[in-house]
This record gives C-alpha cells, sequence and structure tokens, in this order.
C-alpha cells in the first residue's frame, strides 16, 4: 500500500510569494490532517478533513492560509502570501474511520521563506 | 489546556537503555503515543498506550503511563545507532480521529 505523499518536499520562496502545498493520503482514508512544525518547536495541528469537509481548523494560524480537499481525495494548502514565520515542516496525515492506533504522516513538505 | 513536555536531548551510550519522558497536562487524554523522526523522514508511529493502562510492552520499547501525574515514559533497551532519531511524545483525547497534541520532540543521540 502506498503511504501518504507530500510534494513537494522542499520549497524555497519569497515573502510576499504563494505556495501550494500538496497531499495524496492513503487510498480510502477519510481522515486527513495538517500538521506542521515550526523552528524545532512541537508540530502542531492545523486543520482535520473528513472526506471533503472541514472537520475541525481550529489550528490555522490565519486566513492567509488556505486548505482543501478535493472530492475527498488529495488535499491542498496554500499559503498566500508567504510570511517568514510560515517556514517550517508541513506535514500530512491520514487515517481510516475507526483507526485507534494513531495515524499515518507523510514526510513532510519544508517551507523555507526568504 | 492543552500541553505536552519533555526534555529537547538526550544521549546514551550503545548498548545502554534509553528513558525518554514526558508530561502532558491535559486529563482528558484517552490515547498517548510515541512517534519517531528520522532524519529526513516522516514520522513514525512507535508505539501508543490507552490511558487506562500502566504498562505496554513491545520488543526492546517499554511505555510506562502515571495517569495520576500525567507522566509518559519511552524505555529503549539495548539503545542501537539506528535509534538515533527524535522522537515524539503525543496524547489525543475523545477518539482516535481527534487531534493530537505533540511535544516538541527529544533528540536521542547515540555515542560508542
Amino acid at each position: 500500500e502506498a503511504g501518504v505523499t507530500q510534494f513537494p518536499s522542499h520549497s524555497v520562496i519569497e515573502k510576499g510569494q504563494t505556495v501550494t502545498l500538496r497531499c495524496d493520503p492513503i487510498s480510502g482514508h477519510d481522515n486527513l490532517y495538517w500538521y506542521r512544525r515550526v523552528m524545532g518547536k512541537e508540530i502542531k495541528f492545523l486543520l482535520h478533513f473528513v472526506k471533503e469537509s472541514k472537520q475541525d481548523e481550529s489550528g490555522m494560524p490565519n486566513n492567509r492560509f488556505l486548505a482543501e480537499r478535493t472530492g475527498g481525495t488529495y488535499s491542498t494548502l496554500k499559503v498566500q502570501p508567504a510570511e517568514l514565520e510560515d517556514s517550517g515542516v508541513y506535514f500530512c496525515a491520514s487515517s481510516q474511520a475507526g483507526t485507534y492506533y494513531g495515524y499515518t504522516f507523510g514526510s513532510g513538505t519544508r517551507l523555507t521563506v526568504v | 489546556g492543552e500541553d505536552v513536555e519533555q526534555s529537547l536531548f538526550l544521549s546514551v551510550r550503545e548498548g545502554d537503555s534509553s528513558v525518554i519522558n514526558c508530561t502532558y497536562t491535559d486529563s482528558s487524554s484517552t490515547y498517548l503515543y510515541w512517534y519517531k523522526q528520522e532524519p529526513g523522514a516522516g514520522l513514525q508511529l512507535l508505539t501508543y498506550i490507552f490511558s487506562n493502562m500502566d504498562m505496554k510492552q513491545d520488543q526492546r520499547l517499554t511505555v510506562l503511563l502515571n495517569k495520576k501525574d500525567k507522566h509518559l515514559s519511552l524505555r529503549i533497551a539495548d539503545t542501537q545507532t539506528g535509534d538515533s532519531a527524535i522522537y515524539f511524545c503525543a496524547e489525543s483525547r475523545y477518539s482516535s480521529a481527534s487531534k493530537i497534541i505533540f511535544g516538541s520532540g527529544t533528540r536521542l543521540s547515540i555515542r560508542p
């Protein structure tokens, strides 16, 4: 079974530009999550999709961040315009409904805003 | 509130046991996890424990939970160089689909 795939693995952009991160969950996983780790700190929750609906977006830092999940399959996270403090590693994870042993995480996208 | 704390660094000699400690504040935590992140890789679920358990053992890994003190530990027996990684303590509540609250991670380094 293919794991959770994230694109790109690295991205370097200038402040003020737009970046779109993509996550392909494991096929059949209804739950999809975005997390990020900034500056070696804790990994923080951003939002949770159940299929195409946003179940919990309490962790989204501000309206510069927009997450979508087309048809309940892959998801994108767009940052527009990017700021320096957005630099970090963005992780995506997915799980089946009823899973009780945690999620499967992707390898992350390292975003550097200069 | 939701807070998970762990020390940032741990150095152990190869072959010794490693013990990584974690404290959490949310008494409603239902699931507690240890994740491992190797360089350049994603987060790998190492093990998890339900809040109604005190201990869980899985090969070289032993997880101890003191619910009264909200303290979780991960012991790695016979630590090997391949165990070098960042270990994240994490918790969630209600259901497995709930968001997971992570600590800052403990970087484990192995010395010969």
